[in-house]
């Protein structure tokens, strides 16, 4: 059965910190792996990532993907409160979206 | 990027009732929606995917007769919990996928369905 594992399960830091959120996968047919955050509502898109050792980054944000041991990280620097969310992993296995449990973000002031 | 619309944003029911979301893309056409449930402080779970113009494929452990889907149109796909009751409560989201890959999967609001 595909499984996605995030790691922690919840984190808060504060303003001006740096975090790193964790996500390991086993799928059977692996072909990209996403981030997203999730503010209430729907899942808004971050990255997507398909090979390996290639950081993408946005703004703050990055995130790599290493294919070999089945595991991505998603980076924040200088957080700020408005990157209080949920941030969830999801694997594209064959033709499906496999969400982890997400980690939920708290930036205080 | 393209915009996914659901209808109704939030729904309170009584248990026994039937109760139809719907599931728009506004600008593109959608070859395949997703429909998915989250539970509180869980994770997105596929129940299933629509194809237009033909049946729904249910995820494992999905009632495809109490969790009605059609996709009608490449616009429009709804979703009905027939006969809800109160552990069918949970926030309903629907995506829809213009290409295979999956980054042009668009996220609609969501739906919060309780059911009393």
């Amino acid at each position: 059965e595909d499984k996605v594992v995030q790691s922690p399960l919840s984190l808060v830091v504060h303003e001006g910190d740096t975090v790193t959120l964790n996500c390991s996968y086993e799928v059977t047919n692996f072909r990209s792996l996403l981030w997203y955050k999730q503010e209430k509502k729907a899942p808004t898109f971050l990255f997507m990532l398909t090979s390996s050792g290639i950081e993408k980054k946005s703004g703050r944000l990055s995130s790599i993907l290493d294919k070999k041991e089945l595991f991505s990280i998603l980076n924040i620097t200088a957080t700020q409160t408005g990157d209080s969310a949920v941030y969830l992993c999801a694997v594209i296995s064959g033709n499906k979206l496999v969400f982890g449990a997400g980690t939920i973000l708290r930036v205080k002031s | 990027g393209a915009v996914v619309s659901q209808h109704p944003s939030r729904v309170i029911c009584k248990s026994g009732t039937s109760v139809k979301i719907e599931c728009r893309s506004l600008d593109f056409q959608a070859t395949t929606m997703f429909w998915y449930r989250q539970f509180p402080k869980q994770s997105l779970m596929l129940m299933a995917t629509s194809n237009e113009g033909s049946k729904a494929t249910y995820e494992q452990g999905v009632e495809k007769d109490k969790f009605l889907i059609n996709h009608a149109s490449l616009t429009l796909s709804t979703l009905t919990v027939t006969s809800a009751h109160p552990e069918d409560s949970s926030f309903y989201i629907c995506s829809a996928r213009v290409r295979v890959s999956y980054n042009e999967q668009f996220f609609g609001p969501g739906t919060r369905l309780t059911v009393l």
